[in-house]
């Protein structure tokens, strides 16, 4: 069966320290990457997809970067953070669509809480 | 994707079928309804998802009316476990750019 794991589950950074959080999936390959934020009391937000190595799309422009070095590991990270980029940073995967499954069936991993100071 | 207008929150009573209203007026087509729900301080779990027949499956069911404009999500037999806040989203089948709204808050009481 696939997992996803996220690390670490909880983080506390001072303003404008980096910042490096790492998602990985086990048990399929080739999946879509995703990552969301949501901030307290907010939906969530897509941050960044990637449908293969290499490949990241961004939806919010902002002073995040997404990674994708191998097929199974998505990497999310800040080289300065801002006090607005506190909250709860959630990885998620799907298949390929086909058969009875879809792009929009995603998978989430426990999620980040971060918590910049 | 079509914007999704739910209530911000309803309460069940435990054993009690909870009907989850979702409105999407302007739907297309070629999207789908999807419900996501997400327990505290988790993330969020896919439930169901339907395109215009009903659909049923051993969480849920799910009832999209015939001009599409709205659906139910039906947890048949609600749990304390099934407090949560659930997730009415209007996507096409690509591409899983997934809009989150603010979702209804469902507290389930014994």
């Amino acid at each position: 069966s696939q997992t996803i794991h996220q690390w670490p589950a909880t983080l506390v950074q001072p303003v404008g320290s980096p910042l490096s959080l790492e998602c990985t999936v086990e048990g399929t390959s080739n999946p879509n990457l995703y990552w969301y934020r949501q901030a307290a009391g907010r939906g969530l937000q897509l941050l960044f997809y990637s449908v293969g190595i290499g490949q990241i799309s961004s939806e919010v422009p902002q002073n995040l970067s997404a990674s994708r070095p191998q097929d199974r590991q998505f990497i999310l990270s800040s080289k300065k953070l801002l006090l607005s980029d506190s909250g709860f940073y959630l990885c998620a995967w799907s298949a390929v669509a086909g058969g009875t499954s879809s792009y929009n069936e995603q998978f989430f991993g426990p999620g980040t809480r971060l918590t910049v100071l | 994707d079509a914007k999704t207008t739910q209530p911000p929150s309803m309460d069940c009573a435990e054993g009690r079928a909870a009907n989850l209203p979702c409105n999407h007026s302007t739907i297309s087509g070629n999207e789908y309804v999807y419900w996501y729900r997400q327990i505290h301080s988790q993330g969020p779990q896919y439930i169901i998802h339907g395109l215009k027949n009903n659909e049923t499956n051993e969480m849920a069911s799910l009832i999209i009316t015939e001009d599409r404009k709205s659906s139910t999500l039906i947890l048949p037999h609600a749990t304390l476990r099934d407090t949560a806040v659930y997730y009415c989203i209007a996507a096409t089948d690509s591409w899983g750019k997934l809009q989150f709204g603010a979702g209804t808050q469902v507290v389930v009481t014994p």
